[in-house]
């Protein structure tokens, strides 16, 4: 059972598009919400994450937006660069714990020229 | 910068055999982990250590065991290689103390077991 569901499986966009990612959680314990980058060949990155303090935190052109009550978080990326394709990990921890991750499956993300 | 270097990019093993992967981070941090990366499944917790010697499983624990000696260094053992443990490795660190939320990954092993 998986404890972050992630959509969609893959993300075709224009370049100068915006991509948007979506998560959605059960466990409302969870407190620590990061978004992992990943290239191929490469391991995973930290991109941006969110406490559930804030509804959104931006970092040039990358937001997170954070709906608590609907436990659902989601990656947007404006202006979309072909640079920008990579596969997108969301995930959850709770920060008493870090040492335990809850990763969703996956967006395989291609921005076209 | 961290660096979480993975000794091998390619693997091929048969059934069976004794597998052994290996990572090294050079970054002093005390917690390091194993996990696996597989497609439309994301990535899973197979293993984790917050110190030398120390370990705890993760979500995925059967048919692996982990070897932490030094604390740069963290080994995942297959004792008996199986075509369902063909998946890519992914081996992190992360500090226990400032940054601790932070996961630094290696390039991961692509094992693929005949």
């Amino acid at each position: 059972q998986q404890q972050v569901k992630q959509s969609p499986q893959s993300l075709i966009v224009q370049k100068g598009g915006i991509s948007i990612i979506n998560c959605a959680y059960e466990n409302t314990a969870f407190d620590y919400f990061p978004w992992y980058q990943q290239f191929p060949g490469k391991g995973p990155a930290l991109l941006i994450a969110i406490r559930p303090d804030v509804s959104e935190k931006k970092e040039g052109r990358f937001t997170i937006s954070f709906n608590k009550s609907a436990k659902q978080f989601s990656l947007h990326i404006m202006d979309s660069q072909p640079g920008d394709s990579a596969t997108y990990f969301c995930a959850a921890s709770v920060e008493a714990n870090f040492n335990k991750f809850y990763f969703g499956s996956g967006t395989k993300l291609n921005v076209k020229p | 910068d961290v660096k979480v270097t993975q000794s091998s990019r390619y693997l091929v093993k048969r059934t069976g055999e004794k597998v052994f992967l290996e990572c090294v981070q050079d970054m002093d941090h005390e917690n390091m982990f194993w996990y696996r990366q597989d497609p439309g499944l994301g990535l899973r917790l197979i293993y984790f250590s917050y110190d030398v010697k120390m370990k705890e499983k993760g979500d995925i624990p059967e048919g692996y065991s982990v070897s932490r000696e030094k604390k740069e260094r963290f080994s995942l053992i297959l004792e008996s290689a199986s075509t369902n443990q063909t998946s890519m490795y992914l081996c992190a660190s992360s500090s226990a103390r400032q940054g601790r939320e932070k996961l630094f990954f290696g390039s991961g092993t692509q094992l693929s077991v005949l």
